[in-house]
């Protein structure tokens, strides 16, 4: 019953250098999203995918790329990570449906300094 | 576009109290409504979500929520709270995409012996 699994859970960075976060769900979703939490900004999206292979923006997409090469798993990139990106990333996946929930990985908590 | 205020970002309740946490939503389409729970350092849980029928929708810990058409509310109730309940409270409303949710900017409630 792992659900959705982030990786890694904790994450420092200098500014301009890159990482990759790492999301896998084991329920069979076809939606995969990654959204980002800060102190009084709720959840923002960054970007989500409707199926393997694809990708597309949501609210917040600058300074990040994705990809969904596999169902199950779903990467974001940061190619030259910024202080503004310090964040808590959170990666959720779903089933097809508006009223399909979503269900959320445990985060990685991100510093850029 | 689909989205939703939480009016508060700070609850405060006793123990044993009624629990009271307000949602808005602003929608042009029918709205599919969740309500989600985070605990510290964890992701967020799905307390309950209106999608159709009836109203008065139940979740779980003793939460319920009612859709009020008319003065466009998803408010989050629990008749006595417990110490357990602290914790950030999420509303969300789906996209009119039909992919993802909107969030709201949090609740953070907490109760007091």
């Amino acid at each position: 019953n792992a659900g959705v699994t982030q990786t890694p859970k904790f994450r420092v960075l200098k500014t301009g250098q890159s990482m990759t976060l790492l999301c896998a769900q084991d329920m069979n979703h076809e939606y995969m999203y990654w959204y980002r939490q800060d102190p009084g900004m709720g959840l923002r999206l960054i970007h989500y995918s409707v199926g393997e292979g694809t990708t597309a923006k949501g609210e917040v997409p600058d300074g990040y790329n994705v990809s969904r090469l596999k169902k199950q798993n779903f990467l974001l990139g940061l190619e030259s990570a910024a202080p503004s990106q310090t964040s808590v990333y959170f990666c959720a996946s779903s089933g097809v449906g508006q009223n399909s929930p979503l269900h959320f990985g445990n985060g990685t908590r991100l510093t850029v300094t | 576009a689909q989205s939703v205020t939480q009016l508060g970002s700070h609850v405060s309740v006793s123990e044993g109290a009624l629990v009271l946490l307000r949602c808005n939503y602003s929608s042009s389409v029918p709205p599919y409504l969740f309500w989600y729970v985070q605990y510290p350092n964890q992701g967020l849980q799905l307390l309950l979500k209106y999608t159709t029928g009836a109203t008065l929708v139940k979740g779980i810990n003793g939460f319920e929520a009612e859709f009020k058409k008319s003065e466009t509310s998803f408010h989050l109730t629990k008749p006595s709270a417990h110490m357990s309940d602290a914790a950030e409270y999420f509303c969300a409303v789906s996209r009119d995409s039909g992919y993802a949710l909107n969030f709201g900017k949090g609740t953070s409630l907490l109760v007091t012996p």
